[in-house]
């Protein structure tokens, strides 16, 4: 159990469009979910918090407005990376915390999802 | 502040060779310790998790060790094979607002040559 999936796994886009990528806890529920990005040979970095049916919580220094999170249930968050621009580029890695039973409070990470903008 | 060191940065070792990973922290209040093994391109994937309580944890060739009073983990790995190549990611929760927040060692890059 506690297995986090994220769509797509890779996505290669033009510059000034913009890319939605899922993260969907598939057999548990979940209340929270987090978003991290992470540059080569760096370790994750925590964007934003997504808390179901409420506003996400941004880390110091990541644009809102171009980070776009939705969190509609609690099994799925998006994130939506508005007008992207090559440095952009990076992997995304989301988390799920799971709200009960014998792992409640632990995050199970998704797979992550690599971003290239031409 | 709340930080995680890991050392060494990268390790070449070869196989079926043992290695130990270390990690130092500053967290505090400290709720656990876990160890991730993150392959290239791929998410991280749980090893071990420990909590004050515990000074030792094994999953297979895998062993963790914790120290809670001088803050420091090890994790060590026995007859290492070419699939133990991968980033190894210490992370220790810190309990804030009822729940716990991950602060994100820079991991150790591992290469497990034949």
């Amino acid at each position: 159990g506690a297995v986090v999936s994220q769509h797509p796994s890779w996505v290669i886009c033009k510059s000034g469009t913009s890319v939605k990528i899922e993260c969907r806890s598939l057999d548990f529920q979940a209340t929270t979910m987090f978003w991290y990005r992470q540059f080569p040979k760096q370790s994750l970095m925590l964007m934003a918090t997504s808390n179901e049916g409420s506003k996400a919580t941004y880390e110091q220094g990541v644009e809102k407005d171009k980070f776009l999170i939705n969190h509609a249930s609690l099994t799925l968050s998006t994130l939506t990376v508005t007008s992207a621009h090559p440095e952009d580029s990076s992997f995304y890695i989301c988390s799920a915390r799971r709200t009960s039973g014998v792992s409640g409070n632990e995050q199970f990470f998704g797979p992550g999802t690599r971003l290239t903008v031409l | 502040k709340n930080q995680v060191e890991q050392s060494p940065q990268s390790l070449i070792i070869l196989e079926g060779k043992n290695c130990t990973l270390q990690c130092n922290y500053t967290v505090s209040p400290f709720s656990n310790l876990r160890w991730y093994k993150q392959d290239t391109g791929r998410g991280p994937v749980s090893l071990t998790i420990m909590t004050f309580s515990e000074n030792t944890k094994s999953n297979g060739r895998y062993t963790a060790t914790l120290d809670a009073d001088t803050k420091q983990s090890s994790l060590h790995i026995t007859a290492s094979q070419l699939s133990d190549s991968a980033s190894y990611i210490c992370v220790v929760s810190k309990i804030a607002g009822g729940y716990n927040k991950l602060i994100f060692g820079a991991g150790t890059r591992l290469a497990v040559h034949p």
